[in-house]
């Protein structure tokens, strides 16, 4: 099966620095999605990328896909303490229908204020 | 509107025994994918259902099965349970259409441990 592969595992920074996750794939994705969980919690829906090289923002949060539809991006600006949690990748399975998931193993993002 | 309900939250199991977990997806929602978390694994895919069809299954043994019901509710049975079976299971719902653009909604997941 497809397998998305997503790097650093952990990252840590000052409060007010920048953060960005990568996620990769051997093989073209349909579509992209990105989920956050939060320490305890389950994952919450971020986003979902569908065009190549497609660039989408949600406040301090910046989303691309890559031209090739191969890999992924989350950018996030001026941490906050509220964005500590794990970032998933995940890619939908057979071909982009409602078929279920497979998560990349997510970046814990720490934040020391 | 109500989100996903996952009952137990947590459960206790012994080796040997068997467990079934539910899982009441959004109000019109008609598919639910599981999906098992652990600090090792991660988030991996268990299998998904559409109008009490399986549509797609993860790569986990046969102990592991589930089923759908007409009001899409869903239910995921573990049997012979083993130590390495502990972990939080998450149960997500979608419309089930083609291409969903708005994700999966998960649940809270239930919290097994085997012992």
């Amino acid at each position: 099966g497809q397998q998305v592969m997503q790097i650093p595992q952990y990252q840590h920074v000052q409060e007010g620095e920048d953060f960005t996750t990568y996620c990769n794939s051997s093989t073209t994705l349909s579509n992209i999605q990105w989920y956050k969980q939060r320490p305890g919690g389950h994952p919450v829906f971020l986003i979902q990328l569908v065009k190549s090289g497609e660039v989408k923002k949600q406040k301090r949060l910046t989303f691309q896909f890559g031209e090739a539809k191969k890999n992924s991006s989350l950018h996030i600006t001026a941490t906050q303490t509220t964005d500590v949690g794990t970032y998933f990748c995940a890619a939908l399975n057979s071909g982009g229908g409602a078929d279920g998931l497979t998560f990349g193993k997510g970046t814990h993002l720490i934040i020391q204020p | 509107k109500a989100g996903v309900t996952q009952t137990p939250r947590y459960l206790i199991k012994t080796r040997g025994q068997q467990v079934t977990l539910s899982c009441s997806p959004i109000s019109g929602h008609r598919s639910v994918s599981w999906y098992q978390q652990t600090p090792g694994q991660g988030l991996q895919f268990l299998f998904e259902y559409f109008s009490e069809t399986q549509r797609n299954k993860g790569n986990f043994p046969g102990r592991f099965s589930g089923r759908q019901f007409s009001n899409s509710r869903s239910e995921m049975n573990v049997s012979t349970l083993e130590l390495g079976d502990s972990a939080l299971y998450l149960c997500a719902s979608s419309l089930g259409t083609v291409r969903p653009n708005y994700g999966y909604t998960f649940g809270s997941g239930t919290r097994l441990t085997v012992v």
